[in-house]
């Protein structure tokens, strides 16, 4: 069974850090291109990040783009989404997806991400 | 970039009828690139749709989708107690991923 398991959400004032993981199991985690999607309170989602299997490539939303970085660690199974110089609007439930191609084939259960001063 | 639009917003129906979910797209979306998630309240997305058509594993057949170029639609054949909730279509093109705003199923 596929699982994969988001942390590291929690309040950080407008302007500061935060690092996400997602670890993840039940899958050949190096073979999968992996992304982070985001849902604001009360709103759609929004694909903000993804990476390839190697790490080689990696594509970004442009809300985000110069602030976060993803990345990935296959010799732990475990995803990251650095965020940096957080605004208000980036308050969200951060998910992360295992990618095949076009397409979100399995889903963690997502971490809140509050910015507020 | 390729704007989803979703309709109805919402749709209020009776278990056991029938849903027609449309998502249409800015510009052309390759049918392969074309998907769509079912999410319920405090729960993840869940995919139910690839490549516009193809259910995913452990999707019941009552779900299907069809379509192609700019116009896809999701169809409910009749609903269960469980299908009660926010439908999004997405898409890839140029290394973009996008999704609609959602459709809500209520029931009526």
């Amino acid at each position: 069974e596929v699982q994969l398991l988001e942390s590291g959400g929690g309040l950080v004032q407008p302007g500061g850090s935060l690092r996400l993981s997602c670890a993840a199991s039940g899958l050949t985690f190096s073979s999968y291109a992996m992304s982070w999607v985001r849902q604001a309170p009360g709103k759609g989602l929004e694909w903000i990040s993804s990476i390839s299997g190697s790490a080689v490539s990696t594509f970004y939303a442009d809300s985000v783009k110069g602030r976060f970085t993803i990345s990935r660690d296959n010799s732990k199974n475990t995803l990251y989404l650095q965020m940096n110089s957080l605004r208000a609007e980036d308050t969200a439930v951060y998910y992360c997806a295992s990618r095949v191609l076009a397409y979100f084939d399995y889903w963690g259960q997502g971490t809140l991400v509050t910015v507020s001063s | 970039e390729i704007v989803l639009t979703q309709s109805p917003g919402t749709l209020s129906l009776s278990p056991g009828e029938r849903a027609t979910l449309s998502c249409r797209a800015s510009q052309s979306v390759s049918s392969s690139y074309l998907a769509w998630y079912q999410q319920k309240p405090g729960q993840a997305p869940r995919l139910l749709i690839y490549g516009a058509s193809s259910r995913a594993t452990g999707i019941p057949d009552r779900f299907s989708g069809s379509g192609s170029g700019t116009d896809f639609t999701l169809t409910i054949s009749r609903l269960e107690p469980e299908d009660f909730a926010v439908y999004y279509c997405q898409q890839f093109g140029s290394s973009s991923w996008t999704f609609g705003q959602g459709t809500k199923v209520e029931i009526k």
